[in-house]
């Protein structure tokens, strides 16, 4: 059974950094492109960054050079690496399994088939 | 980036009836969409991806149809734990996919 558990979330002042895990079960994580997706409070969903089978890694423009995913093959865990949090960094953080598609014509698509269950980070001083 | 807009926000719906969540794209997105639900405190789950294919383990009551820029979520007979919150998400613009606002689906 496919299973991802997330973990590292709390409260943090503005400036402070965080570090998430997931731990996933029932497949491998390097075989795998792993996104993360953040939640704000009543809000929708964002994605956060994507980290490729290959070890390529994306972000999105409100993250980038503060969010840094990877992951440790040996654990079968992803992470993510949160620096200069903000305010607006408060939210849901979900590690998702991303269900790739791949267009011979067009390229690469993707959804997301396996979610964790979330772990809040609160920025706030 | 691609912006996705959900159309009702939220609405209100008995048990059996027939729900229809509209998602619009910004530019052409072909059938690259998929819908999930999520109920409170919960993640979202996987309902419908490249715009009309179930995904395993989905009840048939769930649809998705269009291509382009418009799409449909239907819900064919609403039962008790259908009442959740709705998601699109586009996939053209991979990796940096982006999500609708989501709709409500209340009890009435």
């Amino acid at each position: 059974e496919v299973q991802l558990v997330e973990s590292g979330g709390g409260l943090v002042q503005p400036g402070g950094s965080l570090r998430l895990s997931c731990a996933a079960s029932g497949f491998t994580v390097s075989s795998n492109y792993m996104s993360w997706v953040r939640q704000a409070p009543g809000k929708g969903l964002e994605w956060v960054s994507v980290i490729y089978s290959g070890g390529s890694t994306y972000y999105a423009d409100s993250v980038k050079g503060r969010f840094t995913i990877s992951r440790d093959n040996s654990k079968n865990t992803l992470y993510l690496q949160m620096n200069s949090l903000r305010a607006e960094d408060t939210a849901v953080y979900y590690c998702a399994r991303d269900k790739l598609y791949y267009d011979i014509l067009t390229g690469y698509y993707t959804w997301f088939d396996y979610w964790g269950q979330g772990t809040l980070v609160t920025v706030s001083s | 980036d691609i912006q996705m807009t959900q159309s009702p926000s939220s609405v209100s719906a008995s048990v059996g009836d027939r729900v229809t969540i509209t998602c619009r794209a910004s530019q052409g997105i072909s059938s690259w969409l998929a819908w999930y639900q999520q109920k409170p405190g919960k993640a979202p789950k996987l309902l419908i991806y490249a715009a009309s294919s179930l995904q395993s383990g989905v009840p048939s009551r769930f649809s998705g149809s269009g291509s382009g820029t418009d799409f449909t979520l239907t819900i064919s007979s609403l039962q008790p734990e259908d009442f959740a919150t709705y998601y699109c998400q586009q996939a053209n613009s991979f990796p940096q996919v982006t999500f609708g606002g989501g709709t409500k689906v209340e009890i009435k």
